[in-house]
């Protein structure tokens, strides 16, 4: 079953506790991108990495840290810096070919939704 | 400064009516826009891409249109059902040659079809 995977859906935090967001991808793609959604608001871009073991600061990045391992892998950690937590937050891929490059086509996973009590 | 402006910003017609979104943006230079549907709690899917040299696409009941002129992109929903009911996400991207500029994310149309 080709795609990406978020999880989990659902989340609920206490302040002050650091959560990892989990997206994995078999689409072999090389770049991965977090983003977070807030009701009536655009896509804000986290962090995005385009190669393993590499990774760079989105426009929103202060309170949130990631890890790219493996290819498939790129977990967002949502820390207690974090002040307003509670979002929708998207993960997303996309490949590298030439037809890719041009056209820019982001996959996206289902989501995984952040609740802080 | 580039933005990204959808309009209106919810939207309720009637199963089997028509409807057009539209989409204005500042981003310059362009490489190409893409219509995006999300339904509630779920990724947002692509539903077409336009690039600056196409006026028209359709995919299915849907059919894009821009003006590359004006800054100017439609989404036309025909016949619509209820599985319509979504959110429509405009997203422009900055052209950088031949890697790949950043996305501009418009705040979307909340589209709900009725009975």
């Amino acid at each position: 079953d080709g795609g990406i995977t978020q999880s989990p859906k659902y989340l609920f935090r206490k302040e002050g506790q650091n959560v990892t967001l989990s997206c994995e991808q078999n689409l072999n793609h090389d770049a991965m991108y977090w983003y977070r959604q807030d009701p009536g608001q655009g896509l804000r871009l986290i962090y995005y990495s385009q190669i393993v073991n590499d990774f760079q600061k989105g426009d929103i990045a202060e309170g949130y840290s990631v890890s790219r391992e493996k290819k498939e892998s790129f977990p967002l950690t949502v820390t207690s810096a974090q002040k307003n937590p509670t979002a929708f937050y998207l993960c997303a891929t996309q490949g590298w070919g030439r037809v890719e490059i041009r056209t820019g086509e982001l996959f996206f996973g289902e989501g995984s939704r952040l609740t802080v009590l | 400064k580039n933005q990204v402006e959808q309009s209106p910003q919810s939207l309720i017609i009637l199963e089997g009516k028509n409807c057009t979104l539209q989409c204005n943006y500042t981003v310059s230079p362009f490489s190409n826009l893409r219509w995006y549907k999300q339904d509630t709690g779920r990724g947002p899917v692509s539903l077409t891409i336009m690039t600056f040299s196409e006026n028209t696409k359709s995919n299915g009941r849907y059919t894009a249109t821009l003006d590359a002129d004006t800054k100017q992109s439609s989404l036309h929903i025909t016949a619509s059902q209820l599985s319509d009911s979504a959110s429509y996400i405009c997203v422009v991207r900055y052209d950088r040659g031949s890697t790949l500029g950043r996305l501009y994310f418009g705040r979307g149309t909340q589209l709900t079809v009725w009975p």
